[in-house]
Formats: C-alpha cells, structure tokens, sequence
C-alpha cells in the first residue's frame, strides 16, 4: 500500500506566483481532504471531497485558493496569486467516507512564500 | 461551535507515564480520535474511541473519555524516547461530515 502520496515536498515561491499542490489517495477511498498546519492555528480544514465532489470548501480562506478533484486518483489545490502569509505545510488525507473511517495522511508539502 | 484544546508542551522521563489531555466543545462528537505526527511526516492514527465508551486500553495507550466535562486523555505508559511527537486530540461531529477536527497538538518530550 503506497499511502497518500504529495508533491512536491517543499515548494519555495515568490509572492504573486501561482503554487500548485498535488495528491493521489489510497486507491479505493473516496473521500479526500486537504489540510493546513501552521504554528499559529494548528491543522485547519480547508475542503474535502467525498466521491470528487466537493462538499464544504468553507475552510478555504480566500479566493485565490482553489481545489479540484478530476478524478478518483488525484487532486490539486491551488494558490494564484501567492502571499507570505501562505506559508505552511499543507496535508493530504484520504478515508473510506464512511463514519469512523481514519484519516490517512501525506507527509504534507512545506510551502514558503517569500 | 466545534472547538479542541490541548496543552501544548509535556516533558516526561522515560519509563514514566505521560497523560496528555484534550477538551472538546461539541457535544454531539460522534468518535474521537489521538493521532501521532513524527517530525516531517504525516499525522498517523493511534487510536480512537466511541462516544458512548467511558475507556477504551491498547497495549501501552489508555484512552479515557468524560463525556459529561467533554475531557478525553490519552495515557502512555512505560513511555520511550521514541514516543516523542506532536499528539493531536481530534473530534467527528455530524455537522463536519467524514471530516475530522483537529486541536493544536501537543509537543511530548521524552528524556533518558
């Protein structure tokens, strides 16, 4: 079993360039979810996924992020235009979707925004 | 509103017990999970219990749950230097869907 696989790992950026994040899930989970872990505020929910339908995207602070799910195998999330305060580890998990299914885990992409 | 509090630092010796403690304000959490990050990894589950448990006991780890006071811990016994991580205390409540959330960890520190 592959787990949840992120890329990259670390993304380095200037402000105002556009940052894409990547994730493939356990295959056979059909919910997914990306996550942000800062110091300040800990792991924040951004959106998530059941079925690649997006079911609350009310995490997502503002506008300029945005994510897609295409397909079973594969999501994005996507920051355009970037700011410093994007700076952080953003993570990855899948589950089965049902209750009491455990989250499973990328090991994150470190994102600076300098 | 859903809402978890840890304690964010604990420093045992090895061989001690640690007890790392969680608050939740939601009380129609359905699970609660503690789930273990290692430096530059993921969070990876340690156990979970159901809400309608009082203790549930894995082999070192003992997860105590008061659902009256929303306190839920997590006791580590015998615990190793390889114990130490980042802890997170986390709740499944109906209105978050399959989602979980997540308190701000806590940092455990295991000296020899």
């Amino acid at each position: 079993d592959a787990g949840v696989i992120q890329s990259p790992r670390h993304e380095v950026t200037e402000m105002g360039q556009e940052v894409t994040l990547r994730c493939k899930p356990i295959s056979g989970h059909n919910s997914l979810f990306w996550y942000r872990q800062t110091m300040m505020r800990g792991l924040e929910l951004l959106i998530y996924f059941n079925n690649n339908v997006p079911i609350d995207d009310s995490g997502m602070p503002e506008d300029r992020f945005s994510a897609k799910m295409p397909n079973a195998s594969f999501s994005t999330l996507k920051i355009q235009p970037s700011e410093p305060r994007d700076s952080a580890v953003y993570f990855c998990a899948s589950s089965l979707g049902q209750n009491n299914s455990p989250l499973h885990f990328g090991n994150g992409t470190r994102l600076t925004v300098t | 509103g859903e809402d978890v509090e840890q304690s964010l630092f604990l420093s045992v010796r090895e061989g001690d017990s640690s007890v790392i403690n969680c608050t939740y304000t939601d009380s129609s959490s359905t699970y609660l999970y503690w789930y273990k990050q290692e430096p530059g990894a993921g969070l990876q589950l340690l156990t979970y219990i159901f809400s309608n448990m009082d203790m549930k006991q894995d082999q070192r780890l003992t997860v105590l749950l008061n659902k009256k006071d929303k306190h839920l811990s997590l006791r580590i016994a015998d615990t190793q230097t390889g114990d130490s991580a980042i802890y997170f205390c986390a709740e499944s409540i109906p209105q978050a869907g399959t989602a979980l959330i997540f308190g701000k960890g806590t940092t455990l520190s295991v000296s020899s």
